[in-house]
């Protein structure tokens, strides 16, 4: 079965440079959320999206935004990187709750990581 | 708001023993718990999941979890430890729908032979 797919699943940059990590969730799936795990840390959710609108919004710095196209895949823009961003950036899928569809999966896939490294 | 509190960030256990990881949550509305594994470097991989119906819900490689509202727990039990069950395990809460998970710190599961 296909699953989440992220790229690139590593990258390396520089403090003070921009990153653009990609999602593309699970075919049918319309719901995106963005997790951030810092080493040895439990995930912490960022920012989610439904049909290509914004759903949820945790803790996500101002530098950070994100997006969810046409296509439902998902981007995640990160600039002035600070040694602090390096992280495994998790993104996850789910079939989104819509009103009288009784289609609620209620269980969010996740991607396998993009590990960044801020240097 | 919602929390979960996993009981003990490192359990070690011999090959074929009982496994148990344990898992509190607290929610003002009725919980989604979720058991997620991750091994070294890779992604969370679901194991089970509670909504509603069953308290006891089966997951893959053996795994199975009860519900127990008056407890507010939800604990990761397998009956006999396999060497490839050596990884992380996070249990994790929503509130359903397309929310956000709420994860526990983390529980480091080793099995020694």
């Amino acid at each position: 079965a296909a699953g989440v797919i992220q790229s690139p699943r590593h990258l390396i940059k520089e403090k003070r440079e921009t990153a653009t990590l990609k999602c593309y969730p699970i075919p049918r799936h319309d719901t995106v959320y963005w997790y951030q795990q810092g080493p040895g840390q439990d995930p912490q959710f960022l920012i989610s999206f439904y049909e290509k609108m914004q759903s949820d919004k945790g803790s996500i710095p101002d530098r950070f935004s994100a997006q969810q196209f046409s296509d439902y895949h998902s981007e995640l823009n990160m600039s002035s990187l600070e040694l602090g961003d390096s992280a495994l950036y998790f993104c996850a899928s789910s079939l989104g709750a819509r009103l009288g569809s009784g289609g609620a999966t209620d269980t969010q896939y996740f991607g396998p990581g993009t590990r960044l490294t801020v240097l | 708001a919602q929390s979960v509190t996993q009981l003990g960030s490192h359990v070690s256990v011999s090959e074929g023993a009982l496994v148990l990881l344990r898992c509190n949550y607290s929610s003002s509305v009725p919980p989604y718990l979720f058991w997620y594994v991750q091994y070294p470097n890779q992604g969370l991989q679901l194991l089970l999941k509670y909504t509603t119906g069953a308290t006891l819900v089966k997951g893959i490689n053996g795994f199975e979890a009860e519900f127990k509202k008056s407890e507010t727990s939800f604990h990761l039990t397998k009956p006999s430890a396999h060497m490839s069950d050596a990884a992380e395990y996070f249990c994790a809460v929503s509130s359903g729908g397309y929310n956000k998970l709420i994860f526990g710190a983390g529980t480091r599961l080793a099995v020694h032979p």
